[in-house]
């Protein structure tokens, strides 16, 4: 079985300044890992995924993400947050290679980008 | 391409009854799953569906039931609703085969009082 754990519920920060959003996991299968944003009353986006290859994955909206598989994390991080970042964050989680597996998600951590 | 669209978006019911949600796929995907968000919570997943039987299904009751549809629309049912149904419910389709292919749709916020 698979679990997400995202170490931060809240993180606040100020416009322009770096953010990093944390993401561990447990599997004892290899995964694929994925991070979600959701806007108020709306659904998920795909941020960025990770499947294989390079560790450093980049997504929309400037993010990018770090798979590590030895400390078993995928941080998500931008250098510089807008406004518009504000929105709740979800990391996830499935088997790698396994047709009709779920999501597993976290619990999702709420950034809060002020000026 | 159109993306995952649910209905209704939002629908208040009375504890006992009944509801059923509607979620129409991504043009080209032929999987679909349901996941329950609770709220301040992560999605939960319920079940997925893909060529109209059941393949996979969370730590939800019997109470919870689905239909896919051969244009792999996708219908969820809740009998006998408990206050604790209240929740915002997300339908995914994604394409077997593709690792990474989820599209969520905006989601039905269910209120049970």
């Amino acid at each position: 079985a698979q679990s997400v754990t995202q170490l931060d519920s809240q993180v606040p920060v100020f416009e322009e300044a770096p953010v990093e959003l944390r993401c561990n996991y447990s599997s004892s299968v290899s995964v694929y890992l994925f991070w979600y944003v959701q806007y108020p009353n709306q659904g998920l986006q795909l941020l960025l995924k990770y499947l294989s290859g390079s560790t450093l994955v980049k997504g929309i909206n400037g993010f990018e993400a770090e798979f590590n598989k030895s400390q078993t994390s995928f941080h998500l991080r931008k250098p510089s947050v807008h406004i518009s970042d504000t929105a709740e964050y979800f990391c996830a989680v499935r088997p790698a290679n396994q047709a009709g597996t779920a999501l597993i998600f976290g619990k999702g951590t709420t950034l809060s980008v002020s000026s | 391409e159109t993306g995952v669209t649910q209905s209704p978006t939002h629908l208040i019911k009375t504890r006992g009854q009944q509801v059923t949600l509607r979620c129409s796929s991504q043009s080209g995907h032929n999987t679909v799953s349901w996941y329950q968000q609770a709220l301040g919570q992560g999605p939960q997943f319920i079940f997925q569906y893909y060529r109209e039987e059941e393949n996979g299904r969370g730590n939800f009751p019997p109470r919870f039931s689905g239909l896919q549809f051969p244009n792999y629309s996708s219908e969820l049912n809740v009998n006998a609703l408990e206050l604790d149904d209240s929740a915002l419910y997300l339908c995914a389709s994604s394409l077997v085969g593709q690792g990474d292919g989820y599209t969520f749709g905006s989601g039905t916020r269910l209120t049970v009082v």
